[in-house]
């Protein structure tokens, strides 16, 4: 079953504007992370934040955590058209152990 | 140094056929998870290996079945193929089973189940 459920589904924007996708899961979690991936192929970690961290940055990434609403975003700056991917976010949870449980993901898509 | 390599990239079997897929994990990896993930979804675990040992599992059925060898690679079999096997299965590598590690993807593996 899936734990973490991503929203938008489906996001289109321009080169240079701002994507945000929000990320919701339900039990407590150890930490949660982000990954990308390009038309099927296999993912690509982006970032991972800590149960006891609220904001992390990675150069035209932030992702923020919020433990009290079991909720994330990621918000990618400036997007380029190489930044079209579908985007996941995986949680451990402390049942689950190291296992990642992922959403369904969002698709990105950056037009030039 | 290599990622995580998978092989075969693309693979076609029957419905009741058995098939095996390979991973080796990334250098300096001893972790070694696998999930499917059907189209449009997001990956589903299916087991972790450690120390050759199964050390956690999905809700996958006993037609999964793993192992891990001395060098850490491992093999992904499933037995009695269904349509619904079709998927990409997705090996991961990490290093321990300490929290907070990132998990490195290979490419994946492309099952088709006719």
């Amino acid at each position: 079953s899936q734990q973490g459920e991503e929203d938008p589904q489906a996001l289109s924007i321009q080169e240079g504007e701002n994507a945000t996708m929000n990320c919701s899961y339900k039990t407590s979690i150890n930490n949660l992370q982000w990954y990308r991936q390009n038309s099927g192929r296999g993912l690509v970690h982006l970032i991972l934040i800590r149960s006891n961290e609220r904001e992390k940055h990675s150069g035209r990434l932030r992702v923020t955590l919020d433990t009290s609403k079991k909720s994330s975003s990621l918000l990618i700056t400036a997007s380029r058209a190489a930044d079209t991917a579908s985007y996941f976010c995986a949680t451990e949870d402390f049942q689950a152990g190291t296992a990642l449980i992922f959403g369904k993901g969002t698709t990105l898509s950056v037009s030039s | 140094d290599a990622g995580v390599t998978q092989s075969p990239t693309h693979l076609i079997k029957t419905r009741g056929q058995q098939v095996t897929l390979r991973c080796s994990p990334k250098s300096g990896h001893d972790t070694v998870s696998w999930y499917q993930q059907a189209l449009g979804q997001g990956p589903q675990f299916i087991f972790q290996y450690y120390e050759e040992e199964e050390r956690q599992r999905g809700n996958f059925p006993d037609r999964f079945s793993g192992h891990q060898f001395p060098n850490y690679s491992s093999e992904l079999n499933v037995n009695a193929l269904l349509l619904g096997d079709s998927a990409l299965y997705l090996c991961a590598s990490s290093f321990g089973q300490v929290l907070y590690n990132e998990q490195f993807f290979g490419p994946g593996t492309r099952l088709t189940v006719l």
